[in-house]
């Protein structure tokens, strides 16, 4: 079956630094992959997106690396704020229509 | 605004009722999803639907039934099948192409009394 799944349950930076989630997935035919952020009690808002055929792609404060080789991405986030404070799942597409697999999210913490 | 709504916010449940959970979208996405999401876990697909009048299930899908007879709506029922139903129920929509993001909704947390 496919899978996505997370390296690390917690993790805990400092404001101001930067912060590296990390995701593994089992899929090899799994050609996009999302990564969400959900704070308490709210549903999942999209982050930023990558599609197989790129290694990186930037947004605001934010890049995602994939590295398909070893079937692994990564979201950093530059310059850490409280508000980036949320639980961050990555998601990866199933390559036989439209659904989505979820990790098991990884629970960010930023310390003033 | 559009959006994906789903109503209630939080629903109560006696053990062997059905309650079902609504989720609308102006989105006028194709593609629906339920996922159910336990605490300290990842986001489980229960059913989804590519196309009016069409879902299928998905990996936890016994206990529940869905309904799509509009494109923009996509409820829930969870039924006294359903053996252990207290949980934070997503639901989301897609243009349903390919490589393109889903958009949830803001949750119900059901819970049975």
């Amino acid at each position: 079956g496919e899978s996505v799944g997370l390296h690390l349950p917690t993790l805990s930076v400092q404001e101001g630094d930067n912060s590296i989630i990390n995701c593994a997935y089992s899929n090899s035919a799994s050609d996009y992959f999302i990564w969400y952020k959900q704070e308490s009690g709210k549903g999942p808002q999209f982050i930023i997106d990558i599609r197989s055929n790129m290694d990186k792609r930037q947004g605001q404060r934010v890049t995602v690396l994939l590295n398909k080789t070893v079937k692994h991405l990564s979201l950093q986030i530059a310059a850490t704020q409280p508000g980036d404070s949320a639980v961050y799942f990555c998601a990866g597409a199933s390559n036989t229509g439209n659904q989505f697999y979820f990790g098991t999210g990884t629970s960010l913490t930023v310390i003033p | 605004d559009g959006g994906i709504t789903q109503s209630p916010k939080y629903l109560f449940r006696k053990e062997g009722q059905n309650v079902t959970l609504s989720c609308e979208q102006n989105l006028n996405h194709d593609a629906m999803y339920w996922y159910r999401q336990d605490p300290g876990q990842g986001l489980r697909l229960i059913y989804y639907s590519q196309i009016v009048n069409d879902f299928q299930k998905g990996d936890i899908a016994e206990g529940y039934s869905v309904s799509r007879e509009k494109k923009e709506s996509f409820p829930l029922t969870v039924t006294s099948a359903q053996k252990n139903p207290t949980a934070f129920y997503l639901c989301a929509s897609s243009i349903g192409d390919q490589n393109t993001e889903a958009f949830f909704g803001q949750g119900t947390r059901l819970t049975v009394v």
